[in-house]
């Protein structure tokens, strides 16, 4: 079965700080993988998307991820981190190999400092 | 590209009684999913519709869920004799058809059970 692990479950960082957020999946073949932003009292917003080719991806607001096969790891960076990004991120395998149920992980909560 | 809608964004009831949100997806999509997000967690897979045909229901969390999906455009989830652990974030998504799509989610339904 598939499953995705958060290990971070808060990270609080200073603004125009580097940031970094874990995102470890378990799963027996190449996963679609994602990375959702989530604000408060509202849905998720897809932030970024790997299916395949290039390991490092890039999305919108500034962000970019890492696919690395051999540490089943998916992280999520960005090199200067605004006030604005201030919400919770989750990790998620897409559905695949015949299975239609997609996995997210509990979520990382990210603080920012001013 | 509107969206996903759902409605309503707030329900509030009593124990014991049945509620229905309802949820437009986006129109071109036809693959429409459920989710309930309980706090600190993240989004919980419910159940899974390709246009009008409902794939997966394995996973709702007991036989007062139903879910259905008439004519393959909006979905409607009912949970019947409410219960105190069904105080939850309801979320819907819609992606077009291919596994390596994303999701589009709504902002959600919150139901309080008092």
């Amino acid at each position: 079965a598939q499953s995705v692990t958060q290990p971070d479950i808060h990270i609080t960082v200073s603004e125009g700080a580097s940031l970094e957020l874990r995102c470890n999946y378990s799963y027996g073949a190449t996963p679609y993988l994602f990375w959702y932003v989530q604000s408060p009292g509202q849905g998720l917003q897809l932030l970024l998307k790997y299916f395949s080719g290039d390991t490092l991806v890039q999305g919108i607001k500034g962000f970019e991820a890492e696919f690395k096969r051999s540490q089943s790891s998916f992280n999520l960076r960005k090199p200067s981190v605004h006030w604005s990004d201030a919400a919770e991120y989750f990790c998620a395998v897409g559905p695949s190999g015949g299975s239609y149920i997609p996995t997210f992980g509990r979520g990382t909560s990210l603080i920012v400092h001013p | 590209d509107t969206g996903v809608s759902q409605d309503p964004r707030h329900k509030i009831t009593k124990r014991g009684q049945n509620v229905t949100f309802r949820c437009d997806p986006i129109s071109e999509h036809n693959r429409l999913y459920w989710y309930r997000q309980t706090l600190g967690q993240g989004p919980e897979f419910l159940t899974y519709f390709q246009n009008e045909a409902q794939l997966e229901k394995s996973r709702l969390l007991s036989d007062r869920f139903s879910a259905e999906r008439p004519k393959g455009s909006f979905s409607t989830l009912e949970i019947q004799r409410t219960e105190q652990g069904d105080s939850a974030m309801y979320l819907c998504a819609s992606s077009r058809g291919s596994s390596n799509q994303p999701q589009h989610f709504g902002d959600g339904t919150r139901l309080s059970i008092l």
